[in-house]
């Protein structure tokens, strides 16, 4: 069964800097990553995708992640952190032809200091 | 293009009642699957419906059940209320069951007293 592991719970830096936020899965096959975006009380945004190609992937709002293979990990980034970034993050993993079944990881809470 | 849409956006229930909460997909998407998110945690896969079937169920008990209707839209309904329902339920769709890109509702809030 697949699993993700996001294991910083809160992260905070400062409005301007660059972000990193560390999504790590287990999955016996070629998984197909997703990162999403819940702000207080809403539902999830979809920040960005990989199924396959290029490991880098770009996503709205100025985030990208990249695969990698190697370490089973899939970590967003940001160059310069804006305050409304501030929210939760959330990676997630599907399985190869398993439709809708998305694992997810616990979140990550991001706030930004002004 | 419409996106997710759910109803309602919050309730209160009691404890042993009934719920059916509804959902209706992204324009173009025929597969719907709910989520239970409860506070501080990840979301947790319930069910998916395709072609009108449930597909694929997560660990949840049978008081969870669902619906899905000819025109996609879907209803999740949880039987016997406890406090530990108590939950953000998302609603998910895509095209088709295969790897696609899955988008979600703004969910709808239950709260069992």
């Amino acid at each position: 069964a697949q699993s993700v592991t996001q294991p910083d719970i809160h992260i905070t830096v400062s409005e301007g800097a660059s972000l990193e936020l560390r999504c790590n899965y287990s999955y016996g096959a070629t998984p197909y990553l997703f990162w999403y975006v819940q702000s207080p009380g809403q539902g999830l945004q979809l920040l960005l995708k990989y199924f396959s190609g290029d490991t880098l992937v770009q996503g709205i709002k100025g985030f990208e992640a990249e695969f990698k293979r190697s370490q089973s990990s899939f970590n967003l980034r940001k160059p310069s952190v804006h305050w409304s970034d501030a929210a939760e993050y959330f990676c997630a993993v599907g399985a190869t032809g398993g439709g809708n079944k998305l694992t997810f990881g616990t979140g990550t809470q991001l706030k930004v200091e002004l | 293009d419409a996106g997710v849409t759910q109803s309602p956006t919050h309730l209160i229930k009691t404890r042993g009642q009934q719920v059916t909460l509804r959902c209706s997909p992204k324009s173009g998407h025929d597969t719907v699957s709910w989520y239970q998110q409860a506070l501080g945690q990840g979301p947790q896969f319930i069910f998916q419906y395709y072609e009108e079937e449930e597909r694929q169920r997560g660990n949840f008990p049978d008081r969870f059940s669902g619906h899905q209707f000819p025109n996609y839209s879907s209803e999740l309904n949880v039987n016997a209320l406890l406090l530990g329902d108590s939950a953000l339920y998302l609603c998910a769709s895509s095209l088709g069951v295969l790897r696609n890109t899955i988008y979600f509702g703004e969910g709808s809030w239950l709260t069992v007293v």
